[in-house]
């Protein structure tokens, strides 16, 4: 059983093209999240999503825009994709902790955009 | 802003042997959770440990270990009997609220 799946897990594509990634998590976990990996393994948080509610949204290019239609669900698809947006884009969910706080994340596999 | 620091970029320990990583972080909050993950070549990321800032108890998994100074904002992971398939990036991580912060990460390697 899959706790977090990405779909896919590599994705090439030319400049200026337009894709989105899938996320599905079967924790029963109330917050999900996508991260940006940089190719020096550089991990920066994208967004945050609690309760399907967007909770933190970083400097991220408006190209990016993720959705999400459930709680087990996080989308995330990108606009007029540029060289730039090449790194490993990982998707997590995670329970709100005793604080109210997010607690451990559990990753999904990652998908590999490369642009060109 | 909370920031999390690792100043090893790379790390080598013998198998069987003892290896400590380092972290420290920075934070005006009283409530948060310190973890440090695990990525081997797979890229998979690996929960290793967590530790609640409340509890001044270190936390402790098999082989895995902290030593966590909540007033010196410390938080380093102590691998013991160190094993091939340790090799890996570790990240030490910060969660506050809803927002997790990572290190840049420290690259182990194990020599057989």
């Amino acid at each position: 059983d899959t706790a977090v799946s990405q779909t896919p897990k590599y994705l090439v594509t030319q400049m200026g093209n337009d894709k989105s990634i899938k996320c599905e998590q079967n924790l029963g976990h109330d917050t999900m999240y996508w991260y940006k990996q940089d190719s020096k393994k550089f991990l920066k948080i994208m967004f945050s999503y609690n309760n399907k509610e967007l909770i933190i949204n970083e400097t991220v290019p408006n190209r990016f825009s993720p959705k999400s239609p459930d709680k087990a669900h996080l989308n995330l698809h990108i606009n007029s994709l540029e060289l730039g947006d090449s790194a490993v884009y990982f998707c997590a969910s995670s329970q709100a902790g005793f604080s109210g706080g997010a607690n451990e994340q559990y990753f999904g596999p990652g998908t590999r955009l490369t642009v060109t | 802003a909370q920031t999390v620091t690792q100043s090893q970029p790379e790390m080598s320990v013998q198998e069987a042997e003892t290896v400590t990583l380092s972290c420290t972080y920075d934070t005006s909050e009283s409530d948060y959770y310190l973890f440090w993950y695990k990525q081997p070549p797979s890229r998979q990321m690996i929960l290793v440990i967590r530790q609640e800032a409340y509890k001044q108890q270190n936390a402790t998994e098999n082989r895995f270990s902290v030593n966590f100074q909540k007033a010196a904002k410390s938080f380093s992971l102590k691998i013991s009997d160190s094993q091939l398939g340790d090799a890996a990036m570790y990240f030490c991580a910060y969660t506050g609220g809803f927002k997790t912060i990572f290190g840049a990460g420290t690259r182990l390697f194990v020599k057989a």
